[in-house]
């Protein structure tokens, strides 16, 4: 069984200021790792994935999140934030293998004020 | 339709009731989840489809969860006597097909409140 762990419950920050959200996973398998974005009284809508390849994923609104696999990480990145970047990230995994479910972490709420 | 349809959007109950929840997948998608969202707490997987089918039930947290698909398309999520600890946000997504790479669709959610 996998697992996903996100440390920070909540992260406040600067509109401008860069901003690194923690996902860190357990798997005893290789894994395909995704972001999902939830804006406020919204379905949660796919921010980017990592299936293969390049470590550094790039994302839709200028996110990317870089895939180590030493340090089972896959944190979200972005170098300049904007207020309406202001919603809850979720970190997710699932087994390449056997097509089970998608396991996904407890989400950081990302505020960004001026 | 374009995207995960869920109904009703919110649902404020009486403890003991029954509920039904509704979910209308994208068109041709043949895998569809149910999670649950409470409240701080991130998603808690609860029964997935294949076509008309349920491989998966693992999640649902007792008897009084049950969940149908017909004609591969429409799920019903049903939540019978309904208890306090059942208020949450039940999410429905969709997916092309089984797979790990398939990405999920999901819908906006159905609020439950449970008095």
């Amino acid at each position: 069984a996998q697992s996903v762990t996100q440390l920070d419950s909540q992260v406040p920050v600067f509109e401008e200021a860069p901003v690194e959200l923690r996902c860190n996973y357990s798997s005893s398998v290789s894994v395909y790792l995704f972001w999902y974005v939830q804006y406020p009284n919204q379905g949660l809508q796919l921010l980017l994935k990592y299936l293969s390849g390049s470590t550094l994923v790039k994302g839709i609104n200028g996110f990317e999140a870089e895939f180590n696999k030493s340090q089972t990480s896959f944190h979200l990145r972005k170098p300049s934030v904007h207020i309406s970047d202001t919603a809850e990230y979720f970190c997710a995994v699932i087994n390449t293998g056997t097509a089970s479910k998608l396991t996904f972490g407890t989400g950081t709420r990302l505020q960004v004020t001026l | 339709g374009a995207g995960v349809s869920q109904s009703p959007s919110n649902k404020v109950t009486e403890k003991g009731k029954d509920v039904e929840l509704r979910c209308d997948p994208i068109s041709g998608h043949t895998a569809l989840y149910w999670y649950r969202q409470r409240l701080g707490q991130g998603l808690e997987f609860l029964i997935y489809f294949q076509g008309n089918s349920a491989p998966d039930k693992s999640g649902l947290p007792s008897d009084r969860f049950s969940a149908e698909r017909t004609g591969e398309s429409v799920s019903t999520l049903t939540i019978q006597r309904t208890q306090q600890e059942d208020s949450a946000v039940y999410l429905c997504a969709s997916s092309l097909s089984r797979g790990g790479a398939n990405v999920l669709t999901f819908g906006a959610g159905s609020r439950l409140t449970v008095l």
